[in-house]
Formats: C-alpha cells, structure tokens, sequence
C-alpha cells in the first residue's frame, strides 16, 4: 500500500488552458473527495464518491470543473478555460466507508498554477 | 452550518516549550473533530480525532486534545516542543450524514525556536 497518489504534482499552464490531474486511492477505499486549498487556507471541499458514484458537488465546483471515477478506483479533476483564480493546491483524499468518523488518507496534492 | 475557527495564524514557541494550539466549532448537532498536520509540500497526516468515546485524545508524537462541549472547543497540546513539530496545522470538524466530508479551519502555522 504506497498511500494516497496524486500526479502531477506541479502544474503551470496559461490562462484558457484545460488542465487534467489524477488521484490514485488507496486500493480499498470506497471513498475519494477532491479539495481545494489556497495559500493561508484550510481546505475546502469540492466533490466527493462513493465507487464510482459523484454524491455531492460543492458550489465552488462551477461549470468549469468535472470530476470523474469512472471504474470505482482512480479519478480525475479536469478544469477547463482554466483562470488565474483556479491557481490552488488541490487535494484528494480516500476512506474506506463515509461515515463522519472516518479517517480520510490525503495524497501530497497537485499544486496549480494559472499564469 | 458548522464552521471551524482556528485561533492565531501564527504561534511561535520555544524548543521544549509547551504547545497549545486552539480551535473553536460551531455545530448544531455532536461533531466529529479532527487535528490534521501538514509539512511544507506534503499532505494532510492525521494526528488524532475525538469520536465521542472520551473527551481526551490521545494522538501521534504526543499531541492530544480535549473536546469541551461547554466551550464548543477542541483545542489540540503537546507537553514539549521539538523542532520537528515545525508545521502547519489544521482543525476540522464532520457531521454524521454529511458522507465523510471534512470542514476545516484555516490552519495554524507552528514554528518551533532552538
């Protein structure tokens, strides 16, 4: 078990770009979310499944953004017409089972930077 | 809606000094709290979590923390400082019914003096 994987791990790309990022769970778990984390901020929630089911989307995720888990095991973020806004550190992270005392396994993030 | 706040965005103590970082909910409902630690450049590493078993948390690297209902708090202690606890660190709550998702504070940056 080598954890949580996320890839790339640093992105640069111009304004109006698409970009796409990976996330790998742990092997078990069920459960994945996606979060967002600025510079000096804690983490915000984007989306989350269970298998290969999206469950929740949080208004942050706009029109631009989609997430998929297409076999139940490793998932996508793409963000398309990328802006300078979207520059962020996101996050995915995996659990087996969702209950609210779970304790989520957080990959090393993919660092966005929109310039 | 539960919220997290998370009391200075800075705290500086002495090698073998005591840590006390605070963090203040607000839920409508029993939370699940969580303390969370990240390295520069690294993920979020679980240090301890209060489940409603037992008010004091015992965690990893001698952290632990006291839920207080009275005072809406879980503020997370270490006894004595060591360069290594030099990070940042994040409190966050979860609600039975809410899949798991994870609400944080801000984040609290620790630095640790020699």
């Amino acid at each position: 078990d080598t954890g949580v994987s996320q890839d790339p791990r640093h992105k640069i790309t111009k304004r109006g770009q698409n970009v796409t990022f990976r996330c790998d769970p742990i092997s078990e778990h069920n459960r994945l979310y996606w979060y967002r984390q600025t510079l000096g901020q804690g983490p915000e929630f984007l989306t989350y499944f269970q298998n290969e089911a999206q469950l929740e989307k949080s208004r942050l995720l706009s029109d631009r953004f989609s997430a998929e888990r297409p076999k139940g095991s490793f998932s996508t973020l793409e963000i398309q017409r990328t802006e300078q806004g979207d520059s962020a550190m996101y996050l995915c992270a995996s659990s087996l089972g969702g209950g609210a005392n779970t304790e989520a396994f957080f990959g090393q993030g993919t660092r966005l930077t929109v310039v | 809606a539960q919220s997290v706040t998370q009391l200075g965005s800075h705290v500086s103590v002495s090698e073998g000094a005591l840590v006390l970082l605070r963090c203040n909910y607000s839920s409508s409902v029993p939370p699940y709290l969580f303390w969370y630690v990240q390295y520069p450049n690294q993920g979020l590493q679980l240090l301890l979590k209060y489940t409603s078993a037992a008010t004091l948390v015992k965690g990893i690297n001698d952290f632990e923390a006291e839920f207080k209902k009275s005072e809406t708090s879980f503020h997370l202690t270490k006894p004595s400082a060591h360069m290594s606890d030099a990070a940042e660190y994040f409190c966050a709550v979860s609600l039975y019914n809410q899949g798991g998702k994870l609400i944080f504070g801000q984040g609290t940056e620790l630095s640790v003096k020699p």
